[in-house]
């Protein structure tokens, strides 16, 4: 098994650049897929694959990976966009789906 | 309208069981894998099980194997999870998610449609 980490909390200023990063051991074999929850709703898929948009999410967002670290970067963040992140991924062995422990972003 | 709707959600003392359901509509479901995310009051999303798109491969996080039960029924275009032996430990919301691989074990992490959650409470 292994571990996805993520930084607790972060913030932006409005119309800014922000980038949310997600680290383990597995992200060195497997994607990263990346999920915004706001409160009282399902989580939201934002990010998969290599760098994958589902539709209607916007262009902001994007997503990149390097080693065992990977990240979640929103160009001009908006007001929307204040939430809860997770990263998901295999476990090391595959047969698992991990998510990290979430990163809230503020929006200020 | 690609939705999924899950059911069978209760209050269940320790011990006892519970069958959740989850329909499917608006896509081809017996091409994709499906899986159960369950997410604790103030937690985040926990994986609980996948299944791929054939019902023909199943997998489960350590703590509910031997315990729960993953299955389809493409015919009926339903997933299921059947949950014994249930502890205070598995009280949470359930989601069904549906899957953007047709199998469990793929490179890529991805559930793109939710339903609404059903809640499971323990106690």
């Amino acid at each position: 098994s292994s571990e996805l980490t993520q930084d607790p909390a972060v913030s932006v200023a409005l119309g800014q650049t922000v980038t949310i990063t997600c680290r383990g051991d597995s992200l060195g074999t497997f994607y990263a897929g990346w999920f915004q929850q706001k409160p009282r709703q399902a989580p939201l898929l934002v990010i998969y694959g290599k760098n994958t948009r589902p539709s209607g999410i916007p262009d902001r967002f994007s997503g990149s990976a390097s080693g065992k670290t990977s990240s979640l970067t929103i160009t001009g963040a908006q007001a929307e966009d204040e939430a809860d992140y997770y990263c998901a991924s295999r476990d090391t062995s595959g047969d698992h789906v991990l998510f990290g422990g979430g990163t809230k972003l503020t929006v200020l | 309208e690609v939705q999924l709707l899950e059911s069978g959600g209760d209050l269940v003392r320790p011990g006892g069981s519970l069958r959740l359901s989850c329909a499917a509509t608006g896509f081809t479901f017996r091409n994709f894998a499906m899986a159960w995310v369950r997410q604790a009051p103030g937690k985040g999303p926990e994986w609980v099980s996948g299944i791929s798109a054939s019902g023909g491969s199943t997998y489960y996080i350590d703590s509910v194997k031997g315990r729960f039960t993953i299955s389809r029924d493409n015919s009926k275009d339903t997933l299921f999870l059947e949950m014994n032996s249930l502890r205070g430990e598995d009280t949470a919301i359930y989601y069904c998610a549906k899957d953007v691989n047709r199998v469990v074990v793929a490179p890529v992490v991805g559930f793109d449609i939710w339903g609404q959650g059903t809640l499971v409470s323990v106690s």
